[in-house]
């Protein structure tokens, strides 16, 4: 079944505790993205990827990092959380432009 | 970049009720996603519509491009069709990112 797997779904945690949420996909697909979603903010990209090695920032960067050392695998890196990283995440994945984006089943992680 | 909104922001729906729900976005678009976000936070993939009609049981959307705005419908509404719908568009311009809609929430009611 093709489908964009995240891990953990849940995770409560205290600031400046490093954090790794990992996303994966079994689609080969080139493209790869993180969004945060938050009341009345809506979904916002972190960073993107267009293949291995290959990443930029997207709207909201800050307190971020990410790496695409495999094709399937886009971690997203939280070295120091702070509380208002607190939300929901969501990695996607597609072929390219003008395909549809898959969406894993979010990550909604809570700093405290 | 792109603008997408959504109308209305708010439904209210007896169940067995048909609605429609309306996304316009401001520029030229070559990938348009329907979701629906169900109360777990899910993001339910829909519809991929950039253009044309497209259904799948009690819904349907229809896309018209060149007027910059899609359309969703929801025939004989359910209970579990309550959640938030967003209509996203992909901005090749911005990293292809896709940009989300406000969302519109909807309440069916039993």
């Amino acid at each position: 079944e093709a489908q964009v797997t995240q891990n953990p779904r849940y995770l409560i945690t205290v600031t400046g505790k490093k954090l790794t949420v990992t996303c994966s996909q079994n689609m080969n697909h080139e493209y790869m993205s993180w969004y945060r979603q938050d009341p009345g903010l809506g979904l916002r990209q972190i960073y993107y990827s267009m293949n291995v090695e290959v990443t930029d920032k997207g709207d909201v960067p800050e307190g971020y990092k990410v790496s695409r050392k495999e094709k399937r695998n886009f971690p997203l890196i939280l070295e120091s959380p702070s509380p208002n990283q607190t939300s929901l995440y969501f990695c996607a994945s597609w072929n390219r432009w003008g395909q549809p984006q898959h969406f894993g089943d979010g990550t909604r992680l809570s700093i405290l | 970049g792109i603008q997408v909104e959504q109308s209305p922001p708010d439904l209210i729906l007896q169940e067995g009720a048909n609605s429609t729900l309306r996304c316009n976005f401001s520029d030229s678009v070559n990938n348009l996603q329907w979701f629906h976000q169900n109360p777990w936070g899910q993001l339910i993939n829909l519809f991929y519509i950039p253009s044309g009609t497209k259904q799948n049981g009690r819904l349907s959307a229809t896309t018209v491009a060149t007027e910059r705005y899609s359309l969703l419908y929801i025939s004989s509404s359910q209970t579990t069709d309550s959640g938030v719908y967003f209509c996203a568009v992909e901005d090749k311009a911005a990293g292809n990112k896709l940009t989300f809609g406000g969302g519109t929430r909807v309440l069916v009611k039993p």
